[in-house]
């Protein structure tokens, strides 16, 4: 089974400032990455995902995200972050090979200080 | 808003109890997922159901079962209730229940054991 990593559990960050939510996942083997954002009280929304093709992916209210096969890593970047990004963030990988199972890490809080 | 609803928004029962938790999908949406999202276990995908099949099946324990109904909604049924199992209990929709699709969340059910 897979696990996935996310290093930091809270990033403090400043507005306007860039951030970087790192991830890290166990497997090296074909999968699918997925980050999800958590406002408070809210379910979870999609903000992008990798499945094949071009290793940069770009989402929903500016963020990207970058496949490193050889690292096992899909960090969340954001250039310029606003108040309103304040939110817990999810990654998620699944294995297609395997079904249709998917696994999470244990979030990372960001929070962006005006 | 993302089209998902899910009943009761909050509950409180006791140990040893069960409870039965609803989630209607998206309109059209063929698939539904639930999750568990703890302090301790962070988000934990539970089991998927297609088109009133069960097409996955992740950490459920056996006491909690769920099923698809024809009219798309589900139920996921907890019993013999602990402590352990107070957590904010997601559904999710997708279309065609492919790992690679975009799932839409709920708001969630809090359940509170004690």
């Amino acid at each position: 089974a897979q696990s996935v990593t996310q290093l930091d559990s809270q990033v403090p960050v400043f507005e306007e400032a860039p951030v970087e939510l790192r991830c890290n996942y166990s497997s090296s083997v074909s999968v699918y990455l997925f980050w999800y954002v958590q406002y408070p009280n809210q379910g979870l929304q999609l903000l992008l995902k990798y499945l094949s093709g071009s290793t940069l992916v770009k989402g929903i209210n500016g963020f990207e995200a970058e496949f490193n096969k050889s690292q096992t890593s899909f960090h969340l970047r954001k250039p310029s972050v606003h108040i309103s990004d304040t939110a817990e963030y999810f990654c998620a990988v699944s294995e297609p090979r395997t079904g249709n199972q998917f696994y999470f890490g244990t979030g990372t809080s960001l929070t962006v200080i005006p | 808003d993302s089209g998902v609803t899910q009943t009761p928004k909050h509950l409180i029962t006791a140990t040893g109890q069960r409870v039965t938790l609803r989630c209607s999908p998206r309109s059209g949406d063929l698939s539904v997922y639930w999750y568990q999202q703890s302090l301790d276990q962070g988000l934990q995908f539970l089991i998927q159901y297609y088109n009133g099949e069960e097409r996955a099946k992740g950490n459920i324990l056996e006491r909690f079962s769920a099923q698809q109904f024809p009219d798309l909604h589900s139920e996921l049924n907890l019993s013999s209730l602990e402590l352990g199992d107070s957590a904010l209990y997601f559904c999710a929709s997708s279309s065609s229940g492919l790992v690679q699709e975009t799932q839409y969340f709920g708001p969630g059910t809090r359940l509170l054991v004690l």
